[in-house]
């Protein structure tokens, strides 16, 4: 059972159109994560949330935490090409070992 | 970017033979982890080490072994590689417990 589901898996949209994508889970988090991953490289880091409620904007990227500290959202808005990557999003659950998603494919097609 | 590197790069490999993949890193990081990335399954943790000779094993740890014997190394070893082991391997580092994950540049593993 995936501790982090993400939805959509695969995303396709046109340059300049908003794109929201989700992590949910049925258990709480101490803090949950995104990472972006590029064709043959690993993830990077984009950003952490770890209040209820918590929004933190990174240029055209809005990232949401859940009121209950199970969920988050990203929201993309007006796609560029350089977006498209694998959306990954990770939970602490304070033991040691982040819990990843499968990811949002996104590709943005210019 | 945080300093991390993984070595080799890629390898092929027969059925059978034991591997070592390197991870090696100047950060000074307390946490390192070694993942597995596979088309369907996402990014799945093998062992983790939280300190010097202190290690811990993960969701998918069978066949395969970890070593610290210094901060900066941590080494996966698979014990006798099978075709089931092919994948995308990810070393990752972090400063504290859940805290953000940085990774190296995978190694790509084939067994044939």
């Amino acid at each position: 059972t995936q501790l982090l589901e993400q939805s959509p898996q695969f995303l396709s949209i046109q340059e300049g159109e908003n794109l929201t994508v989700y992590c949910n889970s049925s258990s709480v988090f101490s803090s949950l994560q995104w990472y972006r991953q590029e064709p043959g490289e690993g993830p990077v880091l984009l950003v952490t949330v770890v209040t209820g409620g918590e929004v933190k904007k990174l240029k055209r990227l809005t990232f949401q935490f859940g009121d209950a500290r199970k969920d988050s959202s990203l929201h993309i808005t007006a796609a560029q090409p350089g977006d498209t990557g694998l959306y990954l999003c990770a939970g602490g659950k304070g033991n040691n070992r982040l819990a990843f998603g499968k990811g949002n494919q996104v590709v943005v097609i210019p | 970017d945080a300093g991390i590197t993984q070595s080799p790069r890629h390898k092929v490999t027969e059925t059978g033979t034991p591997v070592t993949l390197r991870c090696h890193q100047t950060e000074n990081h307390r946490y390192m982890y070694w993942y597995r990335q596979d088309p369907g399954h996402g990014l799945r943790l093998i062992h983790y080490s939280y300190g010097v000779k202190d290690t811990d094993k993960g969701e998918v740890s069978d066949g395969y072994s970890v070593s610290r014997s210094k901060t900066e190394d941590f080494l996966l070893t698979l014990e006798s590689a099978t075709s089931s082991q092919t994948s995308v391997y990810f070393c990752a580092i972090s400063w504290g417990e859940d805290t953000e994950a940085f990774f190296g540049q995978g190694t790509r593993l084939t067994v044939v």
